[in-house]
């Protein structure tokens, strides 16, 4: 069964330094998401991704954070300079035109300290 | 705006007791889907149920069934005979279907435990 597979699944940082999160979403889907969850707390929407640029971005999603599909099958989240709060899960999801149930990958868990 | 409320915090049932977790939602489309996902201690998202708003017809899979009622706005999931291995954080969620690729907005999550 095709998957959503993200990469490292843990990541450990210093504030300040900038981190890349990676993703190889399922084959033919065209809709691409990056979510987050702190943790203890709800997962929380921080940017779609369609047609090769942003779609939809909210408020966590400020000028520190990218995402970007460089080569036809990654989709990343750059954070680039980290900072403590940053620290969470962080789920990346695809979905393909015509469905409606996003294929969320297992997380990668990002520590900041 | 989208908004998911799962009132009850933490839920503690004992071993084949029924539990039930409660959804409200709001939202001002007419077309919309929601969701139930399961999060396990290892983390990852598994996704349950997905349901929409057309669709009122209740619907049941094994021990789990959803009761989903349009006119208060809920989306309830029940476990039936629950088993240790249902311990677990539960999450509803909405999509707004106003166009494909639109986000889910997620409700704060149930943590269940289920002791035996």
């Amino acid at each position: 069964e095709p998957e959503v597979t993200q990469t490292p699944s843990h990541q450990v940082t210093q504030m300040g330094q900038e981190v890349i999160l990676r993703c190889v979403p399922i084959s033919n889907h065209l809709y691409f998401y990056w979510y987050r969850q702190i943790l203890g707390q709800k997962v929380e929407f921080l940017v779609s991704f369609y047609n090769n640029e942003i779609s939809e971005k909210s408020e966590i999603f400020d000028d520190q954070f990218s995402v970007e599909r460089p080569d036809g099958s990654n989709f990343t989240l750059k954070i680039r300079s980290t900072k403590l709060e940053d620290s969470a899960m962080y789920f990346c999801a695809s979905l393909h035109r015509g469905n409606t149930e996003a294929f969320f990958g297992q997380g990668t868990r990002l520590t900041v300290v | 705006a989208q908004k998911v409320t799962q009132a009850q915090t933490e839920i503690s049932v004992v071993e084949k007791e029924d539990v039930t977790l409660d959804c409200v939602y709001e939202t001002r489309d007419t077309t919309y889907y929601l969701f139930w996902y399961k999060q396990p201690p290892s983390g990852e998202l598994v996704f349950l149920i997905r349901r929409n708003s057309f669709d009122e017809q209740n619907e049941i899979s094994g021990r789990y069934s959803w009761n989903f009622q349009k006119s208060t706005s809920s989306f309830n999931f029940t476990i039936t005979a629950s088993q240790v291995v249902d311990s677990a954080v539960y999450f509803c969620a909405l999509s707004e279907a106003v166009e494909y690729g639109n986000k889910l907005v997620f409700g704060a999550g149930t943590i269940l435990r289920v002791k035996s």
